[in-house]
């Protein structure tokens, strides 16, 4: 069964750093996300993507984050300037194009840990 | 997307089916009803949505009320790997927006 993958599974980082956080959708999907989930805390959504732009971003995802699809495979989150609060798991997310019936599942990836030091 | 109501926790007994209720009192006609679980720290992961009509696949059913104003997902034989915070979403876009959902226990 096609899957979302995503690397690394655990980043560690000290502040000030760049870093970009890679995801390979599910390959005939067309919307992408990214969430994230600080330990403990409820799952945010961050950016969706569709078909090369920005389509809703969160008050989270400030002029520090950006995505990128730079290939016809893989999905981009680039923190500029890393911060201890940027601690968290972050899920890629893809979908496919809406069914007949409406609606639009997300299937998501394993995660990346990101730590902040 | 319109706020949903969720038990923070239930348990249910392996084997047996896991009625888990969800109220969304204030849906609006273009929202659809979501569920996801997340077992551990791993990814959510979808399980059924619905708009006005009951679902059913091969993980759950979904049971949408005529008046939209609360659902009900049904496992039908809880297995200890069911064991997961179930996640009750209604939204008409494509952000989702999670909540605390109710943590589900499956005991032997």
């Amino acid at each position: 069964e096609p899957e979302v993958t995503q690397t690394p599974s655990h980043q560690v980082t000290q502040m000030g750093q760049e870093v970009i956080l890679r995801c390979v959708p599910i390959s005939n999907h067309l919307y992408f996300y990214w969430y994230r989930q600080i330990l403990g805390q409820k799952v945010e959504f961050l950016v969706s993507f569709y078909n090369n732009e920005i389509s809703e971003k969160s008050e989270i995802f400030d002029d520090q984050f950006s995505v990128e699809r730079p290939d016809g495979s893989n999905f981009t989150l680039k923190i500029r300037s890393t911060k201890l609060e940027d601690s968290a798991m972050y899920f890629c997310a893809s979908s496919a194009t809406p069914r007949r019936g409406g609606g639009l599942e997300q299937y998501f990836g394993p995660g990346t840990r990101l730590t902040v030091t | 997307d319109a706020k949903t109501t969720q038990p923070t926790s239930m348990d249910c007994a392996e084997g047996r089916a896991a009625n888990l209720p969800c109220n969304h009192s204030t849906i609006s006609g273009n929202e659809y009803v979501y569920w996801y679980r997340q077992i551990h720290s791993q990814g959510p992961q979808y399980i059924i949505h619905g708009l006005k009509n009951n679902e059913t696949n091969e993980m759950a059913s979904l049971i949408i009320t005529e008046d939209r104003k609360s659902s009900t997902l049904i496992l039908p034989h809880a297995t200890l790997r069911d064991t997961a915070v179930y996640y009750c979403i209604a939204s008409n876009d494509y952000k989702l927006s999670f909540g605390a959902g109710t943590t589900v226990t499956v005991r032997a």
